[in-house]
């Protein structure tokens, strides 16, 4: 079955600007995470959802947002572009049962310039 | 509050060597412990995981954790390494059995395998 699709793979954008990440998770999982990976503060977790909901949040300014569809898929924006938000942003989607592990997708690289 | 600690950023071994790769946690409940690899410009692929069954958890690719409580240790391990095991292994804890629970990962170890 198909994983997790993330869109667009790379991004580059320019300081103040804002951008939208899509993610498409596995059919039939309706949870999915968003995390931000950099080299000096690691895997971070942004935000959850799971039908439609955000139900967990992570530490990060409210520049960082984030939706999901009907169909499970996700977006997650951020605004006002900063250098620090370059990363590898991740998206992972898991079903109910989360003893089954959380799948990850290839991530999108956000280059800000 | 949970937190992970990955002794060595950066592990060297020798083609058919022993991999141990260490992993200690921090964690007020019983905890839900997972290992991953990265692969180079890819997502986290799911090595193993301990779910408050067996406290031996085999994984792919020939790896193997063991859960020990009172050392609050999950490390990973492989008996004899291959070059395609080369990469980043990220240790991570989740304090609740249920979905959406934030993942709390360790900084990572690369590991290097020569021939």
């Amino acid at each position: 079955k198909a994983g997790v699709t993330q869109t667009p793979r790379y991004l580059i954008k320019t300081r103040g600007q804002q951008v939208t990440l899509s993610c498409s998770p596995i059919s039939g999982h309706r949870s999915v995470s968003w995390y931000q990976q950099t080299p000096g503060q690691g895997l971070q977790f942004l935000f959850e959802y799971f039908s439609e909901t955000q139900r967990n949040k992570g530490n990060f300014p409210g520049r960082f947002s984030g939706r999901q569809f009907s169909n499970s898929r996700s977006e997650m924006n951020v605004s006002t572009l900063e250098l620090g938000d370059s990363a590898l942003y991740l998206c992972a989607s898991s079903p109910p049962d989360s003893l089954h592990g959380y799948t990850f997708g290839s991530g999108t690289r956000l280059t800000v310039v | 509050a949970q937190s992970v600690t990955q002794l060595g950023s950066h592990v060297s071994v020798s083609e058919g060597a022993l991999v141990l790769l260490r992993c200690n946690y921090s964690s007020s409940v019983p905890p839900y412990l997972f290992w991953y690899v990265q692969y180079p410009n890819q997502g986290l692929q799911l090595l193993l995981k301990y779910t408050s069954a067996a406290t031996l958890v085999k994984g792919i690719n020939g790896f193997e954790a063991e859960f020990k409580k009172s050392e609050t240790s999950f490390h990973l391990t492989k008996p004899s390494a291959h070059m395609s095991d080369a990469a980043e292994y990220f240790c991570a804890v989740t304090p609740l059995p249920q979905a959406g629970t934030a993942l709390i990962f360790g900084k990572g170890t690369t590991l290097s395998v020569s021939s």
